[in-house]
């Protein structure tokens, strides 16, 4: 069963432009990661942020993560050509087994 | 540094024709993972091994068998491949120091079961 769900599944913007995915989940967590991944290739981590945590910043990486309503958004600012790529949350609960659970991914395209 | 590396690439295999994918990871890390990705499904977790000599199963461990060769190998079996086991499958593997470390993934294994 999927934990994470993105939205939306499909997003295209101008080069230049921000780009917000967010990311729902259902159960308590003890953190919530992202990874993009490009056309052919394996996910590679973005950025991690704990259940104690409300915002966290990598680059031109803005994510945010409001535990009361089960939700997360990532923000890439002045979205470049190289951003285009699925990008996909995954969350690791704080019930049970210690394994991650990816939601089905965003496809961003940008747009030059 | 390599990372993740997994081997074949690509794969064709006929239904009831059984395979072994190869994974080998060299940054040390204790755990190791295979997932299954399939169109609007997202990742699904086949098996995991959280450090040298175990394995557990996932979401989705039917049909398959892994092994846990040694800190740097995990490799995943089928052993009577099935039409519903086409997909691209990715190895992860993470320091586990922490709870829920981040994952580093090989780049994939695109089978085709015919």
């Amino acid at each position: 069963s999927q934990q994470g769900e993105e939205d939306p599944q499909a997003l295209s913007i101008q080069e230049g432009e921000n780009a917000t995915m967010n990311c729902s989940y259902k159960t308590s967590i003890n953190n919530l990661q992202w990874y993009r991944q490009n056309s052919g290739r394996g996910l590679v981590h973005l950025i991690l942020i704990r259940s104690n945590e409300r915002e966290k910043h990598s680059g031109r990486l803005r994510v945010t993560l409001d535990t009361s309503k089960k939700s997360s958004s990532l923000l890439i600012t002045a979205s470049r050509a190289a951003d285009t790529a699925s990008y996909f949350c995954a969350t690791l609960s704080n019930f049970g087994n210690e394994k991650l659970t990816f939601g089905t991914g965003t496809r961003l395209t940008i747009i030059p | 540094n390599a990372g993740v590396t997994q081997t074949p690439k690509f794969q064709v295999l006929k239904t009831g024709q059984s395979m072994t994918l190869q994974c080998a990871q060299d940054m040390n890390h204790n755990s190791m993972y295979w997932y299954r990705q399939d169109p609007g499904m997202g990742l699904r977790l086949i098996y995991y091994s959280a450090s040298e000599g175990t394995t557990d199963k996932g979401e989705v461990p039917n049909g398959y068998n892994v092994s846990r060769l040694n800190k740097r190998e995990f490799s995943l079996r089928l052993e009577s491949a099935a039409p519903s086991q086409t997909s691209v499958y990715f190895c992860a593997s993470s320091t586990n120091r922490g709870r829920g470390s981040p994952l580093h993934f090989g780049n994939g294994t695109r089978l085709t079961v015919t």
